[in-house]
């Protein structure tokens, strides 16, 4: 069960947008539209930005979106804000065994 | 709203036991609209999932722990427990619990983390 794949950074300037990329199988990303998004900053715990591939946790604001084609997921973050530097981390169920990706840390130019 | 804590030693002696607690308030671990969870993150890695249990006692685990670690649930106490026997310093991590919410299991809810480091 080896981890999604994501690029291990992402930059932008303040209000570009960003799209972070997620890579499985067809027997994770592929076979559940069950793809969650994590924001995580440093020495706090992960929060859930994006789950179930597209949907906003409330409170989450709308410059966070999701999507997937086939065997890969995407985050993008539009109008990019200093408080969106983070690490991200994707998360697939795979037939209740949940695989996460190995993390992007996005920086805010 | 609903919050965990975590709870457990700091220090752990290799080939000892890990023993950590998440008391769960503003909700119940009975619940059938949730199961609990366990994760851990390495210093400077990624997220690693651990296990999963259900309102009813059910649990799943991780492939790579499954041998080693035992999560379990105290309704009374409205707990959720994570042992893991013959520690390394491999198992060196921040460990959160969290709340799992539908079908996908997505965490929706997070402890703020418990730091266990595993020397002698």
């Amino acid at each position: 069960q080896s981890a999604l794949t994501q690029p291990p950074s992402a930059s932008g300037s303040p209000g570009q947008s960003v799209t972070i990329s997620c890579t499985g199988t067809s027997r994770d990303v592929g076979a559940y539209d069950f793809v969650s998004w994590y924001q995580q900053h440093p020495g706090k715990a992960p929060k859930v930005v994006i789950y179930e591939v597209n949907k906003r946790p409330s409170g989450v604001p709308d410059r966070f979106s999701g999507s997937k084609s086939a065997n890969t997921a995407s985050l993008t973050v539009s109008g990019l804000q200093a408080e969106d530097e983070a690490d991200y981390y994707c998360c697939s169920y795979a037939g209740l065994k949940p695989i996460f990706g190995g993390g992007t840390k996005l920086t805010v130019l | 709203q609903v919050q965990l804590q975590e709870s457990g030693p700091g220090l752990v002696k290799p080939s000892e036991t890990l023993s950590l607690t998440c008391t769960v308030s503003g909700g119940s671990v009975s619940s059938a609209s949730f199961h609990w969870s366990w994760i851990r993150q390495p210093p400077g890695k990624g997220l690693e999932w651990i296990a999963y249990i259900y309102y009813n006692g059910g649990s799943n685990y991780s492939p790579s722990l499954r041998s080693r670690a035992t999560i379990s649930v105290d309704t009374s106490k409205n707990q959720f427990s994570l042992k893991l026997n013959s520690v390394a310093a491999a198992d060196t991590a921040v460990y959160y619990c969290a709340r799992v919410r539908g079908e996908g299991g997505v965490f929706d809810i997070w402890g703020r983390g418990t730091m266990v480091t595993v020397s002698s």
